[in-house]
């Protein structure tokens, strides 16, 4: 089976400094990898993926992630947070050993602080 | 991109009653839907998998019986929760995706608040 990780269950950041979070896949050949954000009781909503091509893939709202083959990373990154930033964030892997399914890591909790 | 509804919003149910919930997917043809539910502040957990004219696929541990799932069209899944208790309160998503594999989004509905009382 196919699978993401998210190491930090929470990142706290001042606003205007840089975000990242993290995320580190385990698949079977090439990934497909995803990274979505949620406000408080919403949906998900998609903010960008990495199929094929660029590393580095630009998403919504000013985020992009790198794609990094030999860390197995798939790191979320925004230059300048903003509070509006703060949500809850899951890294998606679609695994193809199991109908293309999503499989979600645990999500991590971001806090921008004014 | 696609829009995926979700009705109720919110809804709050007495112990032992059904409430059911919807799942439309506005604007494209939704050949497979996925209900998942989520607890505060957790990851989402697959219930199951529905295919348009087909029976729900349900994951290990979720019990078909309890959380019946229909999807009649290609626009139209519903989850029903029966003889609900409150352990059952959560936090329900759907999601579509136009076809099957690799090619094809999945998008999310704005999920659904179940309290039960």
């Amino acid at each position: 089976a196919q699978s993401v990780a998210q190491p930090e269950d929470q990142v706290n950041v001042a606003e205007g400094n840089p975000l990242t979070v993290k995320c580190t896949y385990s698949v079977s050949g090439n990934p497909y990898l995803f990274w979505y954000v949620q406000y408080p009781n919403r949906g998900l909503q998609f903010l960008l993926k990495y199929i094929t091509g660029d590393n580095l893939v630009k998403g919504s709202y000013g985020f992009e992630a790198e794609f990094n083959k030999s860390q197995t990373s798939f790191h979320l990154k925004k230059p300048s947070a903003l509070v509006s930033d703060s949500a809850l964030y899951f890294c998606a892997v679609r695994d193809i050993s199991n109908d293309y399914k999503l499989s979600f890591g645990a999500g991590t909790t971001v806090t921008v602080r004014a | 991109g696609a829009v995926v509804s979700q009705h109720p919003s919110r809804v709050i149910c007495k112990s032992g009653t059904s409430v059911k919930i919807e799942c439309r997917s506005l604007d494209f043809q939704a050949t497979t839907m996925f209900w998942y539910r989520q607890f505060p502040k957790q990851s989402l957990m697959l219930m199951a998998t529905s295919n348009e004219g087909s029976k729900a696929t349900y994951e290990q541990g979720v019990e078909k019986d309890k959380f019946l799932i229909n999807h009649a069209s290609l626009t139209l899944s519903t989850l029903t929760v029966t003889s609900a208790h409150p352990e059952d309160s959560s936090f329900y998503i759907c999601s579509a995706r136009a076809g099957t594999r690799r090619s094809y989004e999945q998008y999310f509905g704005p999920g659904t608040r179940l309290t039960v009382t």
